[in-house]
C-alpha cells in the first residue's frame, strides 16, 4: 500500500532554512500523481504549501511562495520542501501527501522554530 | 485566492443525531472541486469525499456530500461515536485552499 513517511530536524532556528523530506513507498513517484505539503500550527487549520506532479510541474501557495521551494528525487522516491527565513509562526506539524485532492498523508513531523 | 468559510465552527450533537456542516467559497469553485477531510487528535486527516459529492472507496454511507458553484455541505446521517472530529473541506479547483475546519463534538 502507498505510505509517506515525513523526515528532518524537529527544531529550526529563526532566520534559517526548513528541509523536511518525505520518503514514498508503494508508489512510484515518476508514474504520475500529485505530491505536495501540507502544514498545521498547533490548534489551527490545515494550510496548502506546495504542490508538484510527477512531471516537475510546481505550484506553490501565494503566501509562501517567496520562500518556499518543493523538488522531487526520483532515484530514490522521495520529494522534498525547503522553507527559508522561518519565524516562530512556521511552527507547525509538516505533513506530506499524494493526490488532488490528497488520499493519502504522513504521519506528519512537528517542526518547532526557536532559538 | 479563494477563501473557504466553514460554519459553524463547532456543532455539538449526541450519537445518532443527524450533522449538516456547511462550506461557502468566495468564488465558484471550478468543476465543483471540493473536498471534505476529517481529522481526529494527533491523526493526519483523511479524505471522506472528493468532487463535491463522490464519496471514497471504504467511506459509510451515513457521510454524504453536496452542493455547487460557492456552497457545499457534508453531511453525515446519524453520528457514530468515532465521527466526533473535526472536519474541513478543501477546494483544488483554483490553487488550493483549506476551510477553518468545524469541530463535531459530542454533547
Amino acid at each position: 500500500q502507498v505510505q509517506l513517511q515525513e523526515s528532518g530536524p524537529g527544531l529550526v532556528k529563526p532566520s534559517e532554512t526548513l528541509s523536511l523530506t518525505c520518503n514514498v513507498s508503494g508508489s512510484s513517484i515518476s508514474s504520475g500523481y500529485y505530491w505536495g505539503w501540507i502544514r498545521q500550527p498547533p490548534g489551527k487549520a490545515l494550510e496548502w504549501i506546495a504542490n508538484i506532479y510527477h512531471t516537475g510541474r510546481t505550484s506553490y501557495s501565494p503566501s509562501l511562495k517567496s520562500r518556499v521551494t518543493i523538488s522531487v528525487e526520483t532515484s530514490t522516491n522521495r520529494f522534498s520542501l525547503r522553507l527559508s527565513s522561518v519565524t516562530a509562526t512556521d511552527t507547525a506539524v509538516y505533513y506530506c501527501a499524494r493526490g488532488h485532492p490528497w488520499a493519502y498523508w504522513g504521519h506528519g513531523i512537528l517542526v518547532t522554530v526557536s532559538s | 485566492e479563494t477563501v473557504l468559510t466553514q460554519s459553524p465552527g463547532t456543532l455539538s450533537l449526541s450519537p445518532g443525531e443527524g450533522a449538516t456542516l456547511s462550506c461557502r467559497a468566495s468564488q465558484s469553485v471550478s468543476n465543483n472541486n471540493v473536498a471534505w477531510y476529517q481529522q481526529k487528535r494527533g491523526q493526519a486527516p483523511r479524505l471522506l469525499i472528493y468532487g463535491a459529492s463522490r464519496r471514497v472507496t471504504g467511506i459509510p454511507a451515513r457521510f454524504s456530500g453536496s452542493g455547487s458553484g460557492t456552497d457545499f455541505t457534508l453531511t453525515i446521517s446519524r453520528l457514530e461515536p468515532e465521527d466526533f472530529a473535526v472536519y474541513y473541506c478543501q477546494q483544488y479547483g483554483t490553487s488550493l485552499t483549506f476551510g477553518g475546519g468545524t469541530k463535531v463534538e459530542i454533547k
